[in-house]
């Protein structure tokens, strides 16, 4: 069985730009999450989505917003990039949304210029 | 919302050793509890999770321990390997919105020296 796949592996942007990263999960997952990773910040939620419905939001700015496909497949956009959003993006994927063990895809590389 | 702290930030031990790394959380919501391991360069991995209707969990080396009523838990790494190195990142979660929301602490890095 595939992992959860997500591309690019790394992106390199300029401020100002906008980007768009995509998550493939597990086949017969439901639910993707997406997180944010930075050395000063740790781990941090940004959406959930299911059923092609966002079911949760972190607390992020407007500029981050995201989508689901009717395969499940997600994807997560960046507006008005800004050095600051420089960052390891990673997927998680669950067969549905009240089961609570994720899996983790290998994330996209995200440096802001 | 929720806050999770976790400390150490960095642990450094001996082959053989044990390790603990503790958690504390603040919403009393919060009702499941996974560790997760990131070693350099790949994904974050589940490891073990406890529930709060459970006061402890074991899984060979590795045990985690909840008190709900203090609101912290812990991750316990007996007889500690090279190849225990990595991060550790613990995560509280409530339902909210028909789904979990996870919370996570900023990462324990864990060094075991042969």
């Amino acid at each position: 069985k595939a992992g959860v796949t997500q591309t690019p592996r790394y992106l390199i942007k300029t401020r100002g730009q906008q980007v768009t990263l995509s998550c493939s999960p597990i086949s017969g997952h439901r639910s993707v999450s997406w997180y944010q990773q930075t050395p000063g910040q740790g781990l941090q939620f940004l959406f959930e989505y299911f059923s092609e419905t966002q079911r949760n939001k972190g607390n992020f700015p407007g500029r981050f917003s995201g989508r689901q496909f009717s395969n499940s497949r997600s994807e997560m956009n960046v507006s008005t990039l800004e050095l600051g959003d420089s960052a390891l993006y990673l997927c998680a994927s669950s067969l549905w949304t009240e089961n609570t063990e994720a899996f983790f895809g290998q994330g996209t590389r995200l440096t802001v210029v | 919302g929720e806050n999770v702290e976790q400390h150490p930030s960095t642990l450094s031990v001996q082959e053989g050793d044990s390790a603990v790394i503790k958690c504390t959380y603040s919403d009393s919501a919060s009702n499941y509890f996974p560790w997760y391991k990131q070693e350099l360069g790949k994904r974050p991995q589940l490891i073990i999770d406890i529930r709060s209707n459970v006061g402890e969990k074991k899984d060979q080396r590795i045990a985690v321990t909840l008190n709900k009523t203090a609101k912290h838990f812990s991750l316990h790494i007996t007889e500690t390997q090279p190849e225990d190195s990595a991060v550790y990142f613990c995560a509280a979660l409530a339902r909210g919105g028909g789904s979990y929301i996870p919370t996570f602490g900023r990462g324990t890095s864990l060094i075991v020296h042969p």
